[in-house]
C-alpha cells in the first residue's frame, strides 16, 4: 500500500501563475517531509522541507504547507517560471526511524509560457 | 568536490548476467543509499548504510547486494540479473542519517535486462 500519494502524474500551469502540488500520506509515524525537483536525466534535487510541528515553510517561491489532521501537503510556487518545469516528488519520513525516505511518484509539472 | 558520482550511466544485461553498479561520493559522507525508480513510480529504497562496514536492507531488497568496505564508495551488485530489474537506480549520500535537507543524489544508472 502506498504511503506516500502524489494523485496527479502531470499539471500544466502558465508562466507568472500559481502551481499548487498536493501530497497525501497514511502512515502517521511519519514527521518530516520533503520535496524534490527532478529534472530528465538527472537524479533528484533537495527542494524543501517541513517537520510536523510546523504548518508552513518558505524559501522565496517556494511554500509548503503541512495539515498533518488531514494528512497532506502542499507545495506552492509562485510565480511559477519556465525552468520550474520538472517532476516534483514527495516524500517522508520519520526522523526517529532507522528507514530512509518514502517516495511519492510524482508529479510532472509544465510551464506553459 | 564532484558529488555523488555513478558509473556506467547505461547498461543493457542478459537475464543471468551479474553486474556491479559503482556509487562514490567525495563529502565524507557516513550515510549512503540505494534507489530504484521504475515508470510512472517513486523512488524505492534498496539498501542503505550508516557507516563503513554497516549496511542494512530497504524497502525492496531482494536481488541485490552491496557492501561498504570504504566510507567512499557503495557499490550495488546483481548477481544474476532479471527483467524486473529493468529500472533507474540512483545512488545517494547524506552526512549522516537524518539529515535529509542534505541528501544528495547520483545522476542515476539506467539499466536494461533483457
Amino acid at each position: 500500500d502506498q504511503q506516500v500519494k502524489q494523485n496527479s502524474p502531470s499539471l500544466s500551469v502558465q508562466e507568472g501563475r500559481i502551481s499548487i502540488l498536493n501530497c497525501d500520506y497514511t502512515n502517521s509515524m511519519f514527521d518530516y517531509f520533503l520535496w524534490y525537483k527532478k529534472y530528465p536525466a538527472e537524479g533528484p534535487t533537495f527542494l524543501i522541507s517541513i517537520s510536523s510541528i510546523k504548518d508552513k515553510n518558505e524559501d522565496g517561491r517556494f511554500t509548503v504547507f503541512l495539515n498533518k489532521s488531514a494528512k497532506h501537503l502542499s507545495l506552492h510556487i509562485v510565480p511559477s517560471q519556465p525552468g520550474d518545469s520538472a517532476v516534483y516528488f514527495c516524500a517522508a519520513t520519520s526522523l526517529g526511524g532507522a528507514d530512509g525516505l518514502t517516495f511519492g511518484k510524482g508529479t510532472h509539472l509544465i510551464i506553459q509560457p | 568536490n564532484a558529488g555523488v558520482t555513478q558509473t556506467p550511466k547505461f547498461q543493457v544485461l542478459k537475464t543471468g548476467q551479474s553486474m556491479t553498479l559503482q556509487c562514490a561520493q567525495d563529502m565524507n559522507h557516513e550515510y549512503m543509499s540505494w534507489y530504484r525508480q521504475d515508470p510512472g513510480m517513486g523512488l524505492r529504497l534498496i539498501h542503505y548504510s550508516v557507516g563503513a562496514g554497516i549496511t542494512d536492507q530497504g524497502e525492496v531488497p531482494n536481488g541485490y547486494n552491496v557492501s561498504r568496505s570504504t566510507t567512499e564508495d557503495f557499490p550495488l551488485r546483481l548477481l544474476s540479473a532479471a527483467p524486473s530489474q529493468t529500472s533507474v537506480y540512483f545512488c545517494a549520500s547524506n552526512l549522516h542519517q537524518g539529515d535529509w535537507n542534505e541528501q544528495f543524489f547520483g545522476p542515476g544508472t539506467r539499466l536494461t535486462v533483457l
